[in-house]
């Protein structure tokens, strides 16, 4: 099955600096690739999502990028803020394993003000 | 307001007791799952349901048992054959093949 890879697990960055989260998966067929943010005792909210037909997402701070070739993905958050700070995970899924979704193990994100 | 609710947020029982969890969608989703999630393991799959009165193991399904009687609502149910149930457990719902998931605020379960 897929397997999805994250790093790094902790980060920390000065407010207004930009944060980098990456993820490798190994399942060719993954088609969809979804990030999350988990703020304590909450359940994940999606942030942005980007599909395998593209290579670059932007939501205002927040870009992912593809790049199926290498079969990796990277979240990058610019002019951070504290309320930033929390549990980010990236995913992948295909419609071969009936829209499963498998997880990285999550990338704790500080925001230093 | 559309969403899913888990209930309770904070559950507590004695080994050996079953215990079932609610997760309640008026967002009208297909495809239901429930995942546990431990300290630096991630999200882990143990049931979905992509139709009403069906449903699916996930990777670690054993000790854990799940109904799909409407489309609105998918209980998870720890049974006392689960080696370890303390976690946080997740229920989530989508739409469609590959849409993004929507989760609930989970529920914390401890047993003692």
């Amino acid at each position: 099955g897929e397997n999805v890879e994250q790093h790094p697990s902790t980060l920390s960055v000065q407010e207004g600096d930009s944060a980098v989260i990456k993820c490798t998966y190994s399942d060719s067929a993954s088609n969809y690739f979804p990030w999350y943010k988990q703020e304590l005792g909450k359940g994940p909210q999606l942030i942005i999502d980007i599909r395998s037909n593209v290579g670059e997402k932007k939501d205002q701070r927040i870009a992912v990028t593809l790049n199926k070739t290498a079969k990796h993905f990277s979240l990058h958050i610019t002019e951070t803020q504290p309320e930033d700070s929390a549990v980010y995970f990236c995913a992948a899924s295909t419609r071969n394993t009936g829209n499963q979704f498998y997880f990285g193990t999550g990338t704790s994100l500080t925001v230093i003000p | 307001d559309g969403g899913i609710t888990q209930s309770p947020k904070y559950l507590f029982r004695k080994e050996g007791q079953n215990v079932t969890l609610s997760c309640e969608q008026n967002l009208n989703h297909d495809a239901m799952y429930w995942y546990r999630q431990d300290p630096g393991q991630g999200l882990r799959l143990i049931y979905y349901s992509q139709i009403v009165n069906d449903f699916q193991k996930g990777d670690i399904a054993e000790g854990y048992s799940v109904s799909r009687e409407k489309k609105e609502s998918f209980p998870l149910t720890v049974t006392s054959a689960q080696k370890n149930p303390t976690a946080f457990y997740l229920c989530a719902s989508s739409q469609w093949d590959n849409s993004p998931l929507h989760f609930g605020n989970g529920t914390r379960l401890t047993v003692t």
